[in-house]
């Protein structure tokens, strides 16, 4: 069974701090997307990262995925009270690309 | 167009009895996922439905679960004999063949 770890599991910030989330597995994935959910609502994708090491950014916030494709971090820079919700990596692999979600990190900034 | 629509809402329901939920895809999108979430805790994979193809049933924690889809599109949840346990929230999600997965708001099921 793929298993993906977030850490943390909870974090709460003052607006403007930076902060980095991290998604850890043993697995090997071919690609990697992150997703955000607010409250009462279903995730919506962020970022997919499909090339080892490879980097994205997306205003304030960066993608890196791992350069062995196991591992990804979400870096927030100058944290916002909108950027609050819960933070959600998955993992795709497989031939018919099935997708393993991560544990979550749930993240408020305080105004 | 529309985007994933789930129904109902929210579901409240007694020990033992039976409930469906429903999910109404994006048209157009050849698959469709169900999942679960506890407690705005990650999402645990149920089933996962491909065009024409057997479904992945991999996902399912009990023979109390099933799930059909009709006609290719809409799809539904069946969880017989609720337990306690069952309570959590269920998404579906529909995507054109593996591209991105586009995610319905979601029911919470609530069994007393």
């Amino acid at each position: 069974t793929q298993l993906l770890e977030q850490s943390p599991q909870f974090l709460s910030i003052q607006e403007g701090e930076n902060l980095t989330v991290y998604c850890n597995s043993s697995s090997v994935f071919s690609s990697l997307q992150w997703y955000r959910q607010e409250p009462g609502e279903g995730p919506v994708l962020l970022v997919t990262v499909v090339t080892g090491g490879e980097v994205k950014k997306l205003k304030r916030l960066t993608f890196q995925f791992g350069d062995a494709r196991k591992d990804s971090s979400l870096h927030i820079t100058a944290a916002q009270p909108g950027d609050t919700g819960l933070y959600l990596c998955a993992g795709t692999s497989g031939g018919y690309q099935k997708v393993t979600f991560g544990t979550g990190t749930k993240l408020q900034v305080i105004p | 167009g529309a985007g994933v629509s789930q129904s109902p809402s929210n579901k409240v329901t007694e020990k033992g009895k039976d409930v469906e939920l429903r999910c109404d895809p994006i048209s157009g999108h050849t698959a469709l996922y169900w999942y679960r979430q506890s407690l705005g805790q990650g999402l645990e994979f149920l089933i996962y439905f491909q065009g024409n193809s057997a479904p992945d049933k991999s996902g399912l924690p009990s023979d109390r679960f099933s799930a059909e889809r009709t006609g290719g599109s809409v799809s539904t949840l069946t969880i017989q004999r609720t337990q306690q346990e069952d309570s959590a929230v269920y998404l579906c999600a529909s995507s054109y063949y593996t591209d991105t997965q586009y995610f319905g708001p979601g029911t919470r099921l609530t069994v007393l």
